[in-house]
């Protein structure tokens, strides 16, 4: 059974540039988390995801940062018109529907480096 | 709203014992311990919830004090393998969204032989 799968795992951009990031859940996993980890920091929440739905987007940057968990394919972290304080790991997690609570399983981070 | 956890970092030698510990000042539902190594994603070790449902590795154990509002990681007999930043990711008792976990700064462990 494949984990969290995240791509690509590094990527360069320009400041201006477009970023996109790309995370698959674990089979059967229907909610997809994105965090955002600064170096030698914690992980910060950003947006929480349903097929189709944003359920909570409150740390999210108002500005430049969309999200999507289309109803096939993989969810979608996009970083419109990068800046170089964007760069970061990206981490997304998965987790089965939460009832009760489940653990949140990680992927391997999308390392984002804006020049 | 952010854990604070103690201590911020910690050296141990193989075979001690070491405590994390996790508070909050915020009610609780959940507490969600991982583990991560540098350059990798963190691993998940364990959950609590409200209640005293506990979910993880049979070699760690943790306490979570509902009232308090406060867990603890508990290892025993630490090995090579141990070394890593742990993290506590707390959810909160609260209607509306629920599943996103709000991460403390970390406490970076060492083991050493």
């Amino acid at each position: 059974n494949a984990g969290v799968m995240q791509n690509p795992r590094h990527l360069v951009r320009r400041r201006g540039q477009e970023a996109r990031l790309r995370c698959s859940p674990m089979k059967g996993h229907s909610h997809v988390y994105w965090y955002r980890q600064l170096p030698e920091e914690g992980l910060k929440f950003m947006v929480y995801l349903q097929k189709e739905n944003i359920i909570d987007e409150s740390g999210m940057p108002k500005e430049r940062f969309s999200a999507e968990f289309p109803k096939e394919g993989p969810s979608i972290l996009r970083i419109q018109q990068v800046v170089r304080g964007d760069s970061a790991a990206y981490f997304c997690a998965s987790s089965p529907p939460m009832t009760p609570r489940n653990e949140q399983f990680f992927g391997p981070g999308t390392r984002l480096t804006v020049l | 709203q952010q854990p604070v956890q103690s201590p911020q970092a910690v050296i141990l030698r193989e075979g001690e014992d070491a405590v994390i510990n996790c508070s909050s000042s915020k009610a609780l539902y959940s507490v969600h311990w991982y583990r991560q190594k540098h350059g990798e994603a963190p691993v998940f070790l364990m959950i609590l919830l409200k209640g005293g449902e506990q979910k993880g590795h049979e070699k760690i154990s943790a306490s979570f004090n509902e009232k308090k509002q406060q867990s603890s990681l508990y290892l025993t007999a630490s090995q090579l393998s141990y070394s890593g930043t742990y993290f506590c990711g707390t959810e909160g008792n609260y209607g509306g969204s629920q599943g996103n976990l709000i991460f403390g700064k970390g406490t970076k462990l060492s083991v050493k032989p």
